[in-house]
């Protein structure tokens, strides 16, 4: 039971590339979220989806892009990445959001 | 516009004794609100949730108190053990959506 799988774990990009992070997870899960955390700032969601083919944004979603085309699935793509998007991003799903998230490893992003 | 807010960046509590986190909140919209701890290069894990419509909530050495007329809620351990230092994050949950803290660093000495 691999529970929630974030890949890579840690990332280095130049301004200007774009990237995806992978996110999967195993639980047959409805929910799932991106959050982006910053020091001082706790976490921060970037977008989440209800379901297959629904996505919407939260608080932070400009320089991001999703798309849930399975349950398992929710890739975070970078379009252009800035030095503001370093951070350490997370991935996490649930059954129902007030029954908790479970939350992958993160994935650690430099913008140089 | 911060909507759930942690105060304490930090708390320091004897191993034995009682840990007290505090939240507050500005949106009487939420419907639950939760507790995660996060270890260093881990991701956050759940620990324990409370219905708006309730005031108390436990599991085990874990309690959270809701009072909404002050748009407030806690999180009590007790008895704090070494392994509980980590962060705390405070969250609520509005639709289907998880607005969180910034979370207080425990730190309980041995």
């Amino acid at each position: 039971n691999a529970g929630v799988t974030q890949t890579p774990k840690f990332q280095v990009l130049k301004t200007g590339q774009s990237m995806t992070l992978q996110c999967a997870q195993d639980m047959n899960h409805e929910y799932m979220s991106w959050y982006r955390q910053d020091p001082g700032m706790g976490l921060r969601l970037i977008h989440y989806s209800v379901g297959a083919g629904i996505t919407d944004q939260g608080e932070v979603p400009n320089g991001y892009n999703v798309s849930r085309s399975t349950t398992e699935d929710f890739p975070l793509r970078l379009l252009s990445a800035a030095p503001s998007q370093t951070s350490v991003y997370f991935c996490a799903s649930s059954y129902l959001p007030e029954y908790g998230y479970t939350f992958g490893s993160g994935t650690r992003l430099t913008v140089v | 516009d911060q909507q759930v807010k942690q105060n304490s960046p930090s708390l320091s509590v004897q191993e034995g004794r009682i840990s007290i986190l505090n939240c507050d909140y500005t949106n009487s919209m939420f419907d639950y609100f939760l507790w995660y701890k996060k270890y260093p290069a881990e991701g956050p894990t759940f620990l324990i949730s409370i219905s708006s419509i309730k005031d108390k909530n436990e599991d085990g050495r874990f309690t959270v108190f809701l009072n909404k007329s002050a748009k407030h809620l806690s999180l009590h351990i007790v008895p704090s053990q070494p392994g509980d230092s980590a962060v705390y994050f405070c969250a609520a949950s509005v639709g289907n959506k998880l607005v969180f803290g910034a979370g207080t660093i425990l730190r309980v000495k041995s």
